[in-house]
């Protein structure tokens, strides 16, 4: 079974442009978290898919994070415009049933984004 | 809101011998998860352990073992006969009983010593 996918697995930009992360979740898991890690500090939830629906987006820092979830399948993440402090590891996870007790959150590898 | 607090930026550990990680964190909740999670310098992060609040056994994955102390919000991850595989950053978190989302500590890296 494939696990967790994610695109790019670097990407360095530079401040005011716009980047685009991908995430590809285990097939048939119906949620989907996007996290960040910045430099040194505790990962961070950013927000919750449920198919193609945001269940809770409260960690989202702004409006320049933009999350989408077409199909209910893949997840993109698009940030515009990058400003330095957006650097960080973004890390998607996935899982098939929330809040069951033997739920469990599985991760990509995350994208390591560098803003100039 | 939860915090997850790992007090332990690095560690260090000789092969064959044991290493305890050590975990706290802050809660209102009665009923949540903890979770250990492994991440190699491959960067794919893997789960280690988990352990159910409401469970009073110590959970167990062969080599890897929790100490588990409700009362003092601790959760602390014991690898017995360290291994070079075992070289990674280790993320300590918490999914309470009232969302999905995880709250994880800082992370502390292990280096295993040959």
């Amino acid at each position: 079974e494939a696990g967790v996918t994610q695109f790019p697995s670097h990407s360095v930009i530079e401040k005011g442009q716009t980047v685009t992360l991908r995430c590809d979740p285990i097939s048939g898991h119906d949620n989907l978290y996007w996290y960040r890690r910045v430099m040194g500090k505790e990962i961070k939830f950013l927000l919750h898919f449920v198919k193609e629906s945001k269940q809770d987006e409260s960690g989202m820092p702004n409006n320049r994070f933009l999350a989408e979830r077409t199909g209910g399948t893949y997840s993109t993440l698009k940030v515009q415009p990058a400003e330095l402090e957006d650097s960080g590891v973004y890390f998607c996870a996935s899982s098939q049933v929330a809040r069951a007790t033997t739920d469990t959150q599985y991760f990509g590898p995350g994208t390591r984004l560098t803003v100039l | 809101a939860q915090t997850v607090t790992q007090s332990q930026p690095e560690m260090s550990v000789q092969e064959a011998e044991t290493v305890t990680l050590s975990c706290t964190y802050d809660t209102s909740e009665s009923d949540y998860y903890l979770f250990w999670y492994k991440q190699p310098p491959s960067r794919q992060m893997i789960l280690v352990i988990r352990q159910e609040a409401y469970k009073q056994q110590n959970a167990t994955e062969n080599r890897f073992s929790v100490n588990f102390q409700k009362a003092a919000k601790s959760f602390s991850l014991k690898i017995s006969d360290s291994q070079l595989g075992d070289a990674a950053m280790y993320f300590c978190a918490y999914r309470g009983n009232t969302g999905n989302q995880f709250y994880f500590g800082t992370g502390t890296s292990l280096t295993v010593i040959p």
